[in-house]
């Protein structure tokens, strides 16, 4: 069975300031992992995919993550924030055939001026 | 593209009633999927429809039902609402054919409160 832990329910951080959202993931098979940001009172928005490839992912928003398979990781970067990115942050992944994400709980993040 | 959309946007109902979502998928786009979504639970998967047939389903009292249409759209019914059904439900769909489109795409829920 796949999961998806996301270490942090929230993180605060200052307008300009670099972020990390951090993503783990348990699957023995190969994967399919995604970020998505939903705003308040609005659904999921996909940020980026990893489905094979390269393992540095760009996004948009200038978000990126990196795929790290020896230690099932998917950080979610941004070397400098807006306050327009506070939002919710969902990881989640694919795998062993499913078609079916696997959500982690969210992370909120949250901009200070 | 026209994105997905859901109605209604906003609901109210009294416990006891029933209650059908409704969501009309990216064209194109055969596979929706129902999340229920609350502070305390986070996303939790309802089901997944796919050429008009359920394909996945997750683990969720009857009480919760859906269907999809020949057009791709699909609605969700709720019956003998509890309180505890209070919750943004998510629709998203995606196209998973020839070994892409896993992505999903959300619309942008229904928020419902029961009381």
């Amino acid at each position: 069975a796949q999961s998806v832990t996301q270490l942090d329910s929230q993180v605060p951080v200052f307008e300009e300031a670099p972020v990390e959202l951090r993503c783990n993931y348990s699957s023995s098979v190969s994967v399919y992992l995604f970020w998505y940001v939903q705003y308040p009172n609005q659904g999921l928005q996909l940020l980026l995919k990893y489905l094979s490839g390269s393992t540095l992912v760009k996004g948009i928003n200038g978000f990126e993550a990196e795929f790290n398979k020896s230690q099932t990781s998917f950080h979610l970067r941004k070397p400098s924030v807006h306050i327009s990115d506070t939002a919710e942050y969902f990881c989640a992944v694919i795998s062993g055939g499913s078609y079916i994400p696997t959500f982690g709980r969210g992370t909120s993040l949250i901009v200070h001026p | 593209k026209a994105g997905v959309t859901q109605t209604p946007r906003y609901l109210i109902k009294t416990r006891g009633q029933q209650v059908t979502l409704s969501c009309s998928p990216i064209s194109g786009h055969r596979s929706v999927s129902w999340y229920q979504q609350t502070p305390g639970q986070g996303l939790q998967f309802l089901f997944e429809y796919f050429s008009e047939t359920q394909r996945n389903k997750g683990n969720f009292p009857g009480r919760f039902s859906g269907r999809q249409f020949s057009n791709s759209r699909s609605e969700m019914n709720v019956s003998t609402l509890e309180l505890g059904d209070s919750a943004l439900y998510l629709c998203a769909s995606s196209l998973v054919s020839g070994g892409q489109g896993y992505e999903q795409y959300f619309g942008p829920g229904t928020r419902l409160t029961v009381t």
